[in-house]
């Protein structure tokens, strides 16, 4: 079955340093590949589709098909991107499968 | 253009009481679920809809019902409601198909059951 993993539950970085938020797959094709942002109470917004190749507020994310990978990274964090990160694979029927999510903290 | 519409956002419940999550777009989706966030858990689909009239089961679908009469909504029920019931709901919609459109969610329902 397709499953994503975020090993960390929560990370927290200071101001202006670099983050990445790591996320795996399992998936032997090409698999479709999302980063959603919730912030407080708010609802999930998407961030990033791997297919766009976009930046977004300043993170980028690559695919690595031999890692299975799909980290989210910004060279220079800020305060505001405190908030709740979730990596998801395209599923077969349409929907989405969500890691469990990593708690971004940015502190002044 | 108002996207998702979920109501209520917040509900308390008893044990054993039944209500409709309602949830509505006005983007002419064809595709539609709903997904449960608890913590520690991520989200969870519960069941989806690939058009009007259609409906399946997602990965947590048991003591939840959904209908799909129109293409602009798509409630759930909670039959009898149980406490491991609580949770925040998120309703979303995509334009479909099997190549995994980006979702687009409403604002949650939040709902405790006592």
């Amino acid at each position: 079955a397709q499953r994503v993993t975020q090993p960390e539950k929560l990370l927290s970085v200071f101001k202006g340093a670099p983050v990445e938020l790591k996320c795996n797959y399992s998936y032997s094709g090409s698999p479709e590949l999302f980063w959603y942002v919730q912030y407080s109470r708010q609802r999930l917004q998407l961030l990033l589709r791997h297919i766009s190749r976009e930046s977004i507020k300043g993170f980028t994310a690559d695919l690595n098909k031999g890692e299975t990978s799909f980290h989210l990274k910004k060279p220079f964090a800020q305060e505001e991107d405190s908030a709740m990160y979730y990596c998801a694979s395209g599923g077969s029927q349409g929907n989405l499968i969500f890691g469990k999510g990593t708690k971004l903290s940015v502190k002044p | 253009n108002a996207g998702v519409t979920q109501t209520p956002k917040f509900q308390v419940l008893k044990t054993g009481q039944s209500m409709t999550l309602q949830c509505a777009q006005d983007m002419n989706h064809e595709y539609m679920s709903w997904y449960r966030q608890d913590p520690g858990m991520g989200l969870r689909l519960i069941h989806y809809s690939v058009g009007a009239g259609i409906t399946d089961q997602g990965e947590v679908p048991n003591g939840y019902n959904v209908s799909r009469s129109t293409t602009e909504d798509f409630p759930l029920r909670l039959l009898s409601a149980a406490p491991s019931q609580t949770s925040v709901y998120f309703c979303a919609s995509s334009y479909g198909g099997r190549d995994n459109q980006p979702q687009h969610f409403g604002d949650g329902t939040r709902l405790s059951i006592l």
